[in-house]
């Protein structure tokens, strides 16, 4: 089956730690994307990258930091700079990045800091 | 810049009947037009999308919307909802020639009630 992974489901950071979201897809799509969604915001853009190698920051890129050396891969690591790291981080990807391209998403990844 | 309003955070309504989620969207140039469904924990997954051409979209589970370019809205609508349907929805633009970057609304919460 095609499609987006991402693990861990559920992840638990203590204050001062930096921790790596995977985001894994086989659809062979070149667009990938970060997403981090809190209760009543929506969600909010954090990277995305248009093909390996080579990405940009969304509205709210302090505190993450991401890498694409594959095209299948699209890691988010999220530091101890992030002051409230606490969401839900979705992961999504799309042929291109031309705007019509529909985004397919991954099941997400809960980060919680105790 | 371009926004999305969803202007409704909570739609309850009764099963069988009719409902309509409302989102209007500023921008200065022309936009691509995008309404995703989560379920519960999950990520997000395309109803349905309008590029240009016929103003009605229809999109999966007997969704659709309408585009009204000068009202700016792209309102989504299902004459008969079932219990499944419950779940968070979401209207996202994207603006032409600007690269694939969604701008999402804050989401309305559709639970249907038997």
């Amino acid at each position: 089956d095609g499609g987006i992974t991402q693990s861990p489901k559920y992840l638990f950071r203590k204050e001062g730690q930096n921790v790596t979201l995977s985001c894994e897809q086989n659809l062979n799509h070149d667009a990938m994307y970060w997403y981090r969604q809190d209760p009543g915001q929506g969600l909010r853009l954090i990277y995305y990258s248009q093909i390996v190698n080579d990405f940009q920051k969304g509205d709210i890129a302090e505190g993450y930091s991401v890498s694409r050396e594959k095209k299948e891969s699209f890691p988010l690591t999220v530091t101890s700079a992030q002051k409230n790291p606490t969401a839900f981080y979705l992961c999504a990807s799309s042929t291109q990045n031309t705007g019509a391209d529909t985004q397919y998403f991954g099941p997400g990844t809960r980060l919680t800091v105790l | 810049a371009q926004s999305v309003t969803q202007l409704d955070s909570q739609v309850p309504v009764f099963e069988e009947a009719p409902v309509e989620l409302r989102c209007n969207y500023s921008s200065s140039v022309s936009v691509y037009l995008f309404w995703y469904v989560q379920y519960p924990n999950q990520g997000l997954q395309l109803l349905l999308k309008y590029l240009s051409g016929s103003t009605l979209v229809k999109g999966i589970n007997g969704f659709e919307a309408e585009f009204n370019k000068s009202q700016t809205s792209f309102h989504l609508r299902k004459p008969s909802v079932h219990i499944s349907d419950t779940a968070e929805y979401f209207c996202a633009v994207s603006e032409h020639n600007q690269g694939g970057k969604l701008i999402f609304g804050q989401g309305t919460e559709l639970s249907v009630k038997p």
